[in-house]
């Protein structure tokens, strides 16, 4: 099965930028999507297929992917950006399944 | 824009089947161009995919839990369903549904989450 390794955690100063990665293997080929969680709420989508962003994304989130890493990229954090951040793949070939980060923790110290 | 919303048993018993239901508003379950995800969330823990079903009934589950899923739809309702059988404490989570694109995959609208406890 396809595994998505992601960094625990990143720290980050208010108004730096934060980049948080997720490895896997030939990752470059597949259509990355990240999402942010904060406590008891649901996921939000901030990237998709890669590097675009929904409405009502600031600009300051982007995303990259190539080789066998793709990455989240926040910059000029603020003390709102603080949450979990996971990337998720999705084959969808011969089989479909949807593969998920284990996520990374972002603190605004 | 679509809300997507679960309901159901927030405490099922182990050996019991856990069934929850969401039901779409502002967009329709026939629409052919998104797929109509489960997703669950285990206390501290990261996401994990259970299995979608596209509008003309096609499943794709999991293959850890494919031997206890079933997915349907109802059309008429604007409701998707999960069952999954034989529960015990580790299916304790938080369950979420959500709608994915077909291009990509993103899982641009979910719902609130519904927590699940197995416990006698």
């Amino acid at each position: 099965s396809y595994v998505l390794t992601q960094p625990p955690s990143v720290s980050v100063a208010p108004g730096q930028t934060a980049r948080i990665s997720c490895g896997g293997d030939n990752i470059g080929s597949k259509s990355v999507n990240w999402y942010q969680q904060t406590p008891g709420q649901a996921p939000v989508l901030v990237v998709y297929d890669d590097s675009d962003r929904p409405s009502g994304i600031p600009e300051r989130f982007s995303g990259s992917n190539s080789g066998n890493t793709a990455t989240l990229t926040i910059s000029r954090v603020e003390a709102g950006d603080e949450a979990d951040y996971f990337c998720q793949v999705w084959h969808s070939d011969s089989d479909h399944y949807v593969v998920f980060g284990g996520g990374t923790k972002l603190a605004v110290l | 824009q679509v809300q997507l919303q679960e309901s159901g048993p927030g405490l099922v018993k182990p050996s019991q089947t856990l069934s929850l239901t969401c039901t779409v508003a502002g967009g329709s379950l026939n629409s052919g161009d998104h797929y109509w995800t489960w997703i669950r969330q285990s206390p501290g823990k990261g996401l994990e995919w259970i299995g979608y079903i596209y509008y003309f009934g096609t499943t794709y589950y999991n293959p850890s839990l494919k031997s206890r899923l079933t997915m349907s739809l109802d059309t008429s309702k604007n409701q998707f369903s999960l069952n999954l059988t034989s529960v015990t404490a580790a299916d304790t989570a938080v369950y979420f549904c959500a709608r994915a694109g077909e291009a990509t995959g993103e899982l641009d609208s979910w719902g609130q989450g519904a927590l699940v406890t197995v416990s006698s």
